[in-house]
This record gives C-alpha cells, structure tokens and sequence, in this order.
C-alpha cells in the first residue's frame, strides 16, 4: 500500500484553467503538508493542515485553495492556471507531536505544467 | 526562525570515494535535523534524521551524520560512494517544541562517476 498517494502524477493544462491535485495517507497521521518544488528543484512549504484545520498558509496566491475533507485528506485546488504555477508538487503527512519528531513521509509529487 | 544552508549545489565524487554533503543550520531554539534524498522524478525520501541523544546518526544506505552544536552543522556522509547514490540530497530543520514546518535546504547534486 502507498503511504502518501498523490493524483494525478501528471498534469498538463492550459493558461487560465482550474486544476486539483488529490492527496491521501493511509499513514494514521493527523498532520498534511502541500510544497511546492520549482525548476532549481527549491522546495517551499505552502500549506498544512492538522486534522482538518489549516495551521501554515504561507504567501501564496488566493487562486490556491487547500481543501482537507478529513484527516486523512489534502486537495489543492488551483484556479485561473498561469505560466509560473508550473512546478511539481509535493504531498506529504506527519504527526504534529514534535517530541518523536518523526521526518515527513511524501508522496511522488505531481508534475505540473501549464502551457 | 531556522534555516538550512548546503553548501555546494552540485558535488562530483569518484565512485568508491568518500561521499561528504555539507549542511549548516539556524535556528533558535534546539532543531530537529533531517536529511533527505530525491532520485530523478520520485518524491522525497528519508535517510536518517537528529532528535536528541547520540550526535552521529546512522541512516540507510550506509549514510551516516553528525549533528555538531558548536559548528551548527549536520554533514552527511558515506565512507564510499556508489554510483546508484546519485541523487538530490536535501537538508532540513525543523523546530523542537511545537510546530511542525520542515524546512529545507537549496539541495545538493550529486554525481557519482566511474
């Protein structure tokens, strides 16, 4: 079984359309993180949610819309799709408890390019 | 606030020579330290991570880093390089006592050759 499932692993859309990105884990983690890998292969946290309930918004535009169903769950919606949105990106869960301190378990990233 | 800083974009070794990845970190209060490895179009995995107690870590594939206060480092190593190593290495930090944002190194390249 996949731990941190991502879809779809691929993504090819065109300027100004709306896209998701699927995520689940299967981890019994209460925490989810979405980051953000650009072309120098930088990753940048954008989002997490800790049993549903959003804990780190970084700066990142309104078009992108975090939506946690459960806690098991993390979808990024996108909206109005431009040219640097291109990037891959990175699902990933953890629990919140820092005294373990286990690392993050991440999915395989979905590859995104707008054209 | 913490940050990681990995010296060296791209690091070329020999294969069978010593593998050395340098990371130096900031951060506030005492982190938590992590090192992770991404091979061409996968996600990120673990290799080995720093909490609390023994100062040298023991990862999988025959990493190994020492956490060293003094010199705000977590270099990683391995005694000898092979060429299925070649990979992105990322650095990470991560705050004790709450809060659980990772954050990472630029990465480093490496390049393993014959």
């Amino acid at each position: 079984d996949t731990a941190v499932s991502q879809t779809p692993k691929y993504l090819v859309t065109q300027m100004g359309n709306d896209k998701s990105i699927k995520c689940e884990q299967n981890l019994g983690h209460d925490t989810m993180y979405w980051y953000k890998q650009d072309s120098k292969k930088f990753l940048k946290i954008m989002f997490s949610y800790n049993n549903k309930e959003l804990i780190i918004n970084e700066t990142v535009p309104n078009r992108f819309s975090p939506k946690s169903p459960d806690k098991a769950h993390l979808n990024l919606h996108i909206n109005s799709l431009e040219l640097g949105d291109s990037a891959v990106y990175f699902c990933a869960s953890s629990q919140r408890d820092g005294g373990i301190a286990g690392g993050y378990t991440f999915g395989s990233g979905t590859r995104l390019t707008v054209v | 606030a913490q940050s990681v800083t990995q010296l060296g974009s791209h690091v070329s070794v020999s294969e069978g020579a010593l593998v050395l990845l340098r990371c130096n970190y900031s951060s506030s209060v005492p982190p938590y330290l992590f090192w992770y490895v991404q091979y061409p179009n996968q996600g990120l995995q673990l290799l080995l991570k720093y909490t609390t107690g023994a100062t040298l870590v023991k990862g999988i594939n025959g990493f190994e880093a020492e956490f060293k206060k003094s010199e705000t480092s977590f270099h990683l190593t391995k005694p000898s390089a092979h060429m299925s190593d070649a990979a992105e290495y990322f650095c990470a930090v991560r705050l004790t006592g709450g809060g659980n944002k990772l954050t990472f190194g630029t990465g480093t390249q490496l390049k393993v050759e014959l």
